[in-house]
This record gives structure tokens, sequence and C-alpha cells, in this order.
């Protein structure tokens, strides 16, 4: 299975700043995930980070938004740019590792951002 | 396209009871069926899989059965603890896809 840390764990933000979140993962992986939860939500998918390649963001997310960076196998940030109160949410890393036989997800502990 | 529906919470039980949390998809394919669990404060844990039909996943007292006749992965506990109060997620990742689709989410509260 994937090991993956992400810093920070937390944060508190002021309205219009950015943070920048990191994701290591312990092994090579070809994709990763950013996910969304919002408080008492589901999880929602915002894109699909590649390396090598821009991401494919899910519908109602946006580059100029959370800018995402793939530099290597087994790292990728997210940036939430021009924060507002509405991006308080828990964001996940997660990868796909298909190396017991099937598909599975591994996620990160995820990072808890409050937007003041 | 590909969906979970599980049930909507929030469940209340009390220390011992019996639990049950229902949980149907939609999908193409032969998809594997996962149940997470999120404690209070923490990110997201896989708590039991199933990747073929009629598997049953187990983990700390829970199981879930893939059942393909009925497209159900129905949650189960034979006796719950003040410690599972969490939130339950159902999801299916689908044979070569690389998406989970996750469920709203169903969030129990055990009381002692």
């Amino acid at each position: 299975s994937a090991v993956i840390s992400q810093k920070p764990s937390r944060d508190i933000c002021q309205r219009g700043t950015s943070l920048t979140i990191q994701c290591q993962v312990d092994s090579q992986v070809t994709m990763m995930f950013w996910y969304r939860q919002q408080p008492g939500q589901s999880l929602t998918l915002i894109a699909t980070a590649n390396q090598g390649s821009e991401a494919t963001y899910e519908s109602g997310f946006v580059i100029d938004k959370f800018p995402i960076s793939r530099p290597n196998l087994t790292f990728s940030t997210l940036t939430v740019s021009n924060m507002s109160p509405e991006d308080s949410s828990i964001y996940l890393c997660s990868v796909e590792d298909d190396r017991g036989g099937y598909n599975e997800q591994f996620f990160g502990p995820g990072t808890r951002l409050t937007v003041l | 396209g590909n969906s979970v529906t599980q049930m909507e919470g929030p469940v209340t039980l009390s220390e011992e009871a019996f639990l049950t949390i229902n949980c149907t998809y939609t999908a193409t394919g032969y998809p594997s069926l996962f149940w997470y669990v999120q404690y209070p404060g923490e990110g997201l844990q896989l708590l039991l899989k199933a990747t073929k039909a009629d598997d049953k996943g187990s983990n700390k007292g829970f199981e879930a059965t893939y059942r393909k006749e009925t497209t159900s992965f129905h949650l189960e506990k034979g006796s719950v603890q003040v410690s599972d109060s969490a939130v339950y997620f159902c999801a299916l990742l689908n044979t070569g896809g690389f998406k989970t689709i996750f469920g709203a989410g169903t969030r129990l509260f055990v009381k002692a």
C-alpha cells in the first residue's frame, strides 16, 4: 500500500491569501488526485495530476483558483488561491495503486483549512 | 454513469446494538467496492474492501458483502461501540478507472 503525507495538516488563513498544500508519497505513482471535503459533505474530486502534463480539472474547478504542480512521481502540490471563507474545507491528496492486482485508492490524512 | 447511494444519517444507536448502513451502486463493468471511515477531526481511512462479486470484506468487526445481483454493499457490525462514532462512506472504483466515486456519507452516533 502507498503511504501518503500532507503538509500542513491544518491552517487558518486570511481572506484573499493563498495556501500551498504539499503531498508526498512513499512510492512512485502515475496518478495523483486532489479532493475537497466541505464541512458535513462528501468528497469532491478537484483534479487529477499526472507527472509531466497539466492537471485535468473537474467541472466547477479551474486552474487559476487551484493551480497544481506535479514535478515528479512522488510529489504534488495544490494551491488554493485568493481564498474566501467558502474555501474552508479538508483537502485530501490521493493516489491510485494497482500493485495488489486491482485498483485501490489511498488517501492522505488531509489538510484542514479554515479561511477567516 | 457510476454512482453510489447510501442511507441518510445520522444514525444513532446505543452501545452493543446491531448496525446496518445500506449502500447500493450503479456501475458499468466490475467495480471494486469500499467502505471508508472518517473519525471526528481526522482524514479518511479505508475500513474494508471487496473486489469481486460475493467477496466479503471485514475489519474491526465490520463486514460487507459484494452483492452483484442486488448491486449492494451494505455495512454491518454486530455490536457497536462508542468509539465507532464516525462518518462512513461507501465508494466504488471501476475497472480500469481512476476516479473513486463516493456516497454522501452516513454519520453514526453511538451512545454509551
